[in-house]
């Protein structure tokens, strides 16, 4: 159990152009999300709390214009990196809280999405 | 000064041999400690958590907590190739909506 799936799992784009990123719990309810950011050899750096049907927290230093976050379901989360540039090129993960667990553990990640812009 | 410090490596040990892996914080407010397992391209995966100062074994798995020092530990005991990869600490209040916050990991390398 406890399975989240992210879709696509590796992406190219043009400069300029827009990206979404699709993060599934399936077999459980996630009221809450998170999005994390990771270069290469690098910890994760948390983005973005998602929340159902609520707008999204961004961490400082993040552009909440530049990456549009939408949890429409308690099962689905979307990240858009909009107008991307070679810079945001990096490994995209996402974990999801089970809304029936109560402890900070109990959060399961996906198992990332690759962006590249060229 | 990271909130979570935590050697990059990489820590190249035989197979069988202990590998030991620590990191340090600076936040007293941590209460909860886990340690996740991440191999190269895929998402961290829960390898063990706990939220009191002490030992946790499961397994080939200890971990080991020393609040007073805001030190935390994990071994592996018997270390196969398999466990070959880079291991993150992460840490969070007891309330703050969940988040957490990571080390910078430490690449482990189990030669057979």
């Amino acid at each position: 159990g406890a399975v989240v799936s992210q879709h696509p799992s590796w992406v190219i784009c043009k400069s300029g152009t827009s990206v979404k990123i699709e993060c599934r719990s399936l077999d459980f309810q996630a009221t809450t999300m998170f999005w994390y950011r990771q270069f290469p050899k690098q910890s994760l750096m948390l983005m973005a709390t998602s929340n159902e049907g609520s707008k999204a927290t961004y961490e400082q230093g993040v552009e909440k214009d530049k990456f549009l976050i939408n949890h429409a379901s308690l099962t689905l989360s979307t990240l858009t990196v909009t107008s991307a540039h070679p810079e945001d090129s990096s490994f995209y993960i996402c974990s999801a809280r089970d809304s029936a667990g109560t402890e900070v553990y109990e959060q399961y990640f996906g198992p990332g999405t690759r962006l590249t812009v060229t | 000064q990271k909130e979570v410090e935590q050697d990059p490596g990489p820590l190249s040990v035989p197979e069988g041999a202990i590998v030991s892996l620590n990191c340090t914080y600076s936040n007293s407010a941590f209460q909860y400690f886990m340690w996740y397992r991440q191999y190269s391209r895929k998402g961290p995966e829960l390898l063990m958590y706990t939220y009191s100062s002490g030992n946790k074994e499961d397994g080939r798995f200890t971990a080991q907590v020393d609040k007073s020092s805001k030190y935390i530990s994990l071994f592996i005991r018997d270390s196969q190739p398999s466990d070959s990869a880079t291991y993150l600490c992460a840490m969070s209040p007891k309330a703050a909506g969940n988040k957490l916050t990571f080390g910078g990991g430490t690449r482990v390398l189990v030669k057979p």
